[in-house]
């Protein structure tokens, strides 16, 4: 089955504790992106990635660290967490880029105390 | 500042009848616009999409217009069904570059009446 993978669903964490939440894709997708979602204040794009090995900043990417060494793995890494990254968290995927409609994983809910 | 913005929080319809739902932005160099529709504890699922050389698609029961000088996209359902009940979000992109940028709005949520 085609998917978008994340881990894991639920999180709790403590100020200052690195953690990483994984996203795989099984679709051979080019284009792998994470966002946040907040009350509010929608879907915003923390980091993207067009290919391997090739990532950039979207709009709320301080604080947050990516990679992208194989084509179907995109982590997203929190060196340091804060309680402002407390949030749900989702990691998408398509074939060509944003314009191309992105699978989406099923969430990760992120609690930092 | 938003860039794509849903002034409706909700909306709620009767089954049967047509729903609107509505999306304003303010960047005119947005070219191309899509509609993801969430359920809870899912993740978004793509809906329909429109390029700016567009003013309508449809697709089924959903139609997407876009109104280039006014900055205006809406979606319309019909006739709408309860199982259409979810949040909708609004997106939009722009060439900033050789990168493709994407926003999205704030979503509404759609409940729909039996």
């Amino acid at each position: 089955e085609a998917q978008v993978t994340q881990n894991p669903r639920y999180l709790i964490t403590v100020t200052g504790k690195k953690l990483t939440v994984t996203c795989s894709q099984n679709m051979n997708h080019e284009y792998m992106s994470w966002y946040r979602q907040d009350p509010g204040l929608g879907l915003r794009q923390i980091y993207y990635s067009m290919n391997v090995e090739v990532t950039d900043k979207g709009d709320v990417p301080e604080g947050y660290k990516v990679s992208r060494k194989e084509k179907r793995n995109f982590p997203l890494i929190l060196e340091s967490p804060s309680p402002n990254q407390t949030s749900l968290y989702f990691c998408a995927s398509s074939f060509g880029g944003p314009d191309s409609p992105l699978h989406f994983g099923n969430g990760t809910r992120l609690t930092v105390t | 500042d938003q860039q794509v913005k849903q002034n409706s929080p909700s909306l709620s319809v009767q089954e049967g009848r047509i729903s609107i739902l509505n999306c304003d932005y303010t960047n005119s160099m947005f070219d191309y616009f899509l509609w993801y529709k969430k359920y809870p504890a899912e993740g978004p699922t793509f809906l329909i999409s429109i390029s700016s050389i567009k003013d309508k698609n449809e697709d089924g029961r959903f139609t997407v217009f876009l109104n280039k000088s006014a900055k205006h996209l809406s979606l319309h359902i019909v006739p709408s069904q309860p199982g259409d009940s979810a949040v909708y979000f609004c997106a939009a992109i722009f060439s900033s570059g050789s990168a493709r940028q994407l926003t999205f709005g704030s979503g509404t949520q759609l409940t729909v009446l039996p």
